[in-house]
């Protein structure tokens, strides 16, 4: 299983929306609706944030929204804030009990 | 508080063997799905191990299938992965993370393996 593609880095001032992109194959994300998405800041441990494509979590803000369009995932995030500083990942079923993440994607706010 | 913690991580040569275990609270681990993943120094997040809540089903990536084995004990709310034939290719950042459907929805803060001589 190949790793699914994220931008290595991503910026926006704060109050701006930033979209990340994760594209896997027919093989993941354009056969399953089971994308999640997870942040982790430096030294924490991952958070889910969005799974099923566009579902959020208790206590997640909807300023963050998943899509999907065929072999393409795409994170969003609205009215950015500092504390949105972190490593984003994809995650997509793969099948039989497998996953395949992304190679995480820094966001930086400016 | 719900957590995960890892344990068990260090240095070790390669060929050599370590064993992580995963210890949960408030009934975070028992009898539900749980995996294994890791992060590899300037890579992304790897998925590696899979097992369900009774144990019946295990399924792991190619890269360490045949050379890990993932297991459990629900009665000590513990998971584990018996690590062999270690490689250099597997330092990582190995997390535990509980799996609900196909998300995965507590992580540990994970435990650091380096394979070197």
């Amino acid at each position: 299983q190949s790793a699914l593609t994220q931008p290595r880095s991503v910026s926006g001032s704060p109050g701006q929306s930033v979209t990340i992109s994760c594209t896997g194959t027919s093989s993941d994300v354009g056969s399953y609706s089971s994308v999640s998405w997870y942040r982790r800041h430096p030294g924490g441990a991952p958070k889910l944030i969005i799974y099923d494509v566009t579902a959020r979590p208790s206590g997640v803000p909807d300023r963050f929204s998943g899509s999907k369009s065929g072999d393409t995932a795409s994170l969003t995030i609205s009215g950015l804030q500092a504390e949105d500083e972190a490593e984003y990942f994809c995650c997509s079923d793969a099948g039989s009990y497998a996953w395949v993440f992304g190679g995480g994607t820094k966001l930086t706010v400016l | 508080e719900v957590q995960l913690v890892e344990s068990g991580g260090g240095l070790v040569q390669p060929g050599g063997s370590l064993r992580l275990s995963c210890t949960g609270s408030n009934f975070i681990i028992n009898s539900k799905e749980m995996t294994w993943v890791r992060q590899a120094p300037g890579t992304g997040l790897q998925w590696i191990a899979y097992i369900s809540g009774s144990g019946y089903t295990i399924n792991y990536a190619d890269s360490v299938k045949g050379r890990f084995t993932i297991s459990r004990d629900n009665a000590k709310e513990s998971l584990y992965l018996q690590m062999n034939s270690l490689r250099a290719e597997d330092t990582a950042l190995y997390y535990c993370a509980r799996a609900r459907g196909r998300m995965f929805d507590f992580w540990g803060q994970g435990i650091l393996v380096t394979v070197s001589s």
